[in-house]
């Protein structure tokens, strides 16, 4: 079964430190893809990446960048020199291949709520 | 521009009431999802939709249902509303082609008094 582990609960930095969102996943499948979406406080959900099974390579978008590691089944997020914009709940999501061609459904993790301090 | 919407916003209803609430999306997109967030759970797929007349169930489908008439619009009916349904409902929609993100509404906030 799938399963997508964010064991950080919270987490409280000031502005312009670095920050790791840890994520963990379970599948059994060989194709599977992982995402991160980021949560503000007005409530929208919004997509930030998504990383497929072959493709390890690390991802850098401005101040973001993910660590996939397959050996360790982690997808890790980090914030480079926070702001206070970056102030959200963060998902971590894993999503199987297969079934009928189309986006498979996406578990999530339960959530990181990330507080920038000024 | 393209767009997905929730329909109400925000609701109060009492135990036992039947409600529904609206996802529509101008994508065109074929797959849609209905999830509900609590704290302490993160978004939980309640039902999902692979195209006309396909309904299925996903991890907390009890005392949901959903049907699919277009490719536009996914409702999602409680069937007999209980306090456990409180929640923030957020409909998905993704394109049908490979594994893609999924869009999401702005969320209805569901309160069953």
């Amino acid at each position: 079964a799938q399963k997508v582990t964010q064991a950080q609960t919270e987490i409280s930095v000031v502005e312009k430190e670095d920050v790791t969102l840890d994520c963990v996943y379970e599948t059994r499948d060989t194709t599977y893809y992982l995402f991160w979406y980021k949560q503000p406080p007005s409530g929208e959900l919004v997509f930030l990446i998504r990383r497929n099974s072959f493709d390890e390579q690390n991802e850098i978008s401005g101040r973001y960048s993910w660590n996939f590691q397959k050996s360790t089944s982690s997808f890790n997020f980090t914030i480079t020199a926070s702001q206070v914009v970056d102030s959200a709940v963060y998902f971590c999501a894993l999503s199987e291949a297969g079934g009928q061609g189309g986006s498979e459904k996406l578990v999530f993790g339960k959530g990181m709520k990330l507080t920038v301090n000024p | 521009d393209a767009e997905i919407t929730q329909s109400p916003r925000h609701k109060i209803t009492e135990t036992g009431r039947q409600v529904t609430l609206a996802c529509h999306q101008t994508w065109n997109h074929n797959n849609m999802f209905w999830y509900r967030q609590d704290l302490g759970h993160g978004l939980r797929l309640i039902h999902y939709s692979y195209g006309v007349q396909d309904t299925n169930k996903g991890e907390v489908s009890d005392g949901y249902s959903v049907s699919r008439s277009n490719t536009e619009d996914l409702p999602l009916t409680l069937e007999s509303a209980a306090s456990s349904q409180t929640s923030v409902y957020f409909c998905a929609s993704s394109f049908t082609r490979g594994i893609n993100e999924q869009f999401f509404g702005p969320g209805t906030r569901l309160t069953v008094l």
